[in-house]
């Protein structure tokens, strides 16, 4: 069946506006995870959900970043008033249950202008 | 803070040849580790995990080695392939959500 998808690919922001980036995890997987990865480096845990829940967002580095999963499928992870220091790819992760195989989505690559 | 990391950042090898990419870990009540593949625009691929039940794992041109004593762990790819050039991380899975913990790459490059 289909993978992860996400969109947009890609994004260009100018400093201080909103975005909305969103995953479409693989069908009946439970546990969404999002990422950051950063240019070079390996991705960083942003927040995680099972099912509608967000059991975990110790990850999300401020109050601007937020995201939601109200139907326990699709997940957005949305930015506000974004800093240049947001710019990274933004990966999605789902798997069929909490310790199970993560599958990647392409990730959106964020540039904040 | 605990986290895990790897020793070399770039790794060269001619076609053919075996590859080692080697990786640290530093939290001992880790019991999970994964090696991904990401090649450039894409997301990590899985390649193999290894439980710390075990000190050897094998699939299909891949073998994943886990020595705790020293918390070290390592991606052995035999008969280096072109396909095979891209980033490799490995990755820590803990936590209840059991959330990946990523080193920061090594980049193998294969010349032909």
């Amino acid at each position: 069946g289909a993978g992860v998808s996400q969109s947009p690919r890609y994004k260009v922001a100018k400093r201080g506006q909103d975005v909305a980036l969103r995953c479409d995890p693989i069908s009946g997987h439970v546990s969404l995870f999002w990422y950051q990865q950063a240019l070079g480096q390996g991705p960083e845990f942003l927040t995680y959900f099972q099912n509608e829940a967000q059991l975990d967002k110790s990850g999300l580095p401020s109050d601007r970043f937020f995201a939601e999963r109200p139907e326990g499928s699709v997940s957005t992870l949305k930015i506000q008033r974004t800093q240049q220091e947001d710019s990274a790819v933004y990966l999605c992760a789902s798997s069929f249950s909490s310790g199970n195989e993560q599958f990647f989505g392409p990730g959106t690559r964020l540039t904040v202008l | 803070g605990e986290s895990v990391g790897l020793h070399l950042p770039t790794l060269s090898v001619q076609e053919g040849d075996n590859s080692i990419i080697n990786c640290a870990y530093s939290n001992s009540a880790s019991d999970y580790f994964i090696w991904y593949k990401q090649e450039s625009g894409k997301g990590p691929q899985f390649i193999i995990d290894i439980r710390s039940n075990m000190d050897k794992r094998q699939g299909q041109r891949v073998t994943v080695l886990l020595n705790k004593t020293v918390k070290h762990l390592s991606l052995q790819i035999a008969a280096t392939q072109p396909g095979d050039s891209a980033v490799y991380f490995c990755a820590e899975n803990r936590g209840a959500g059991n959330m990946l913990t990523f080193g920061g790459g090594t980049r193998l490059m294969v010349k032909p």
